[in-house]
C-alpha cells in the first residue's frame, strides 16, 4: 500500500506570496492532520480533517487554512506570507479520529524569502 | 490538557551499546503514547504505540518501551546502538477522546548520536 504523499517536496517563495500545499492520505485513511515543524518551536499541531470537516485546530493565524476533499486528499494554504512561515510542512493520515495512529508524508519544505 | 517532556536534547552512545531516550507525559485522559524517528530530511516514521494492552511494547528495529503510570514516564531503550540509529526521536502523546479528534503533542525532541 502506497504512503502519504505530499506535494510539491520544495517550495521557494517571496513574502506577501500565498502557497498551497497537497497531501494525499493512505487509501483508505479518512483523516489527515497538518503540522508544521522549525527548529525554534519544534512540531507543532496545525489542523486535523475528517470526513471533509474540520475537527481540530492549532494555535495558528487565520492566514493558514486547509481543506479536505471527497477522496479524503487535503490541501493547506497559507495566504500574505511571512519569513517566520519557513519550515517543513508535514501532513498525517490515519484511519479514524480520536487517538488513531498517524502516518506521516516526507513533508514539504517551504522557504520563505 | 497534554504535554510531553523528553530530558535529554542530545544522547550520545557508541556502537554497540545500549540507548535510553527518557520522556515524561501529562494528559487528562487515558492517553495512547507514540516513539516516532525522523532522519536527516526525511518525515517521520512511527516506531511503537502504547494503548494500554500491555506495559511492555516492542517496536521495530529492535527498540521497546516501557510505560509506566505511576511515573508518568514512556521511555525508549535499544539494546545495541547501530549506525543507523543515528537519528531525531520524538515522544508523542495524542488523547483517546473521539470528541478530541486526532491531536499529537510533540516532546521537544532528542537527537542521538553513534559512535563507531
Amino acid at each position: 500500500k502506497a504512503g502519504v504523499t505530499q506535494t510539491p517536496r520544495y517550495l521557494i517563495k517571496t513574502r506577501g506570496q500565498q502557497v498551497t500545499l497537497s497531501c494525499s492520505p493512505i487509501s483508505g485513511h479518512r483523516s489527515v492532520s497538518w503540522y508544521q515543524q522549525t527548529p525554534g518551536q519544534g512540531l507543532q499541531f496545525l489542523f486535523e480533517y475528517f470526513s471533509e470537516t474540520q475537527r481540530n485546530k492549532g494555535n495558528f493565524p487565520g492566514r493558514f487554512s486547509g481543506r479536505q476533499f471527497s477522496n479524503s486528499r487535503s490541501e493547506m494554504n497559507v495566504s500574505t506570507l511571512e519569513l517566520g512561515d519557513s519550515a517543513l510542512y508535514l501532513c498525517a493520515s490515519s484511519l479514524a479520529t480520536g487517538g488513531d495512529t498517524q502516518y506521516f508524508g516526507p513533508g514539504t519544505r517551504l522557504t520563505v524569502l | 490538557a497534554q504535554s510531553v517532556t523528553q530530558l535529554d536534547s542530545h544522547v550520545s552512545v557508541s556502537e554497540g551499546t545500549p540507548v535510553l531516550l527518557r520522556c515524561n507525559y501529562s494528559s487528562s485522559y487515558s492517553p495512547s503514547l507514540f516513539w516516532y524517528v525522523q532522519h536527516p530530511n526525511k518525515g517521520l516514521q512511527l516506531l511503537l504505540k502504547y494503548t494500554s494492552a500491555a506495559t511492555l511494547v516492542k517496536g521495530i528495529n529492535g527498540f521497546e518501551a516501557e510505560f509506566k503510570k505511576s511515573e508518568t514516564s514512556f521511555h525508549l531503550t535499544k539494546p545495541s546502538a547501530h549506525m543507523s540509529d543515528a537519528a531525531e526521536y520524538f515522544c508523542v502523546v495524542s488523547e483517546v477522546v473521539k470528541a478530541a479528534g486526532n491531536k499529537l503533542t510533540f516532546g521537544g525532541g532528542t537527537r542521538v548520536l553513534v559512535k563507531p
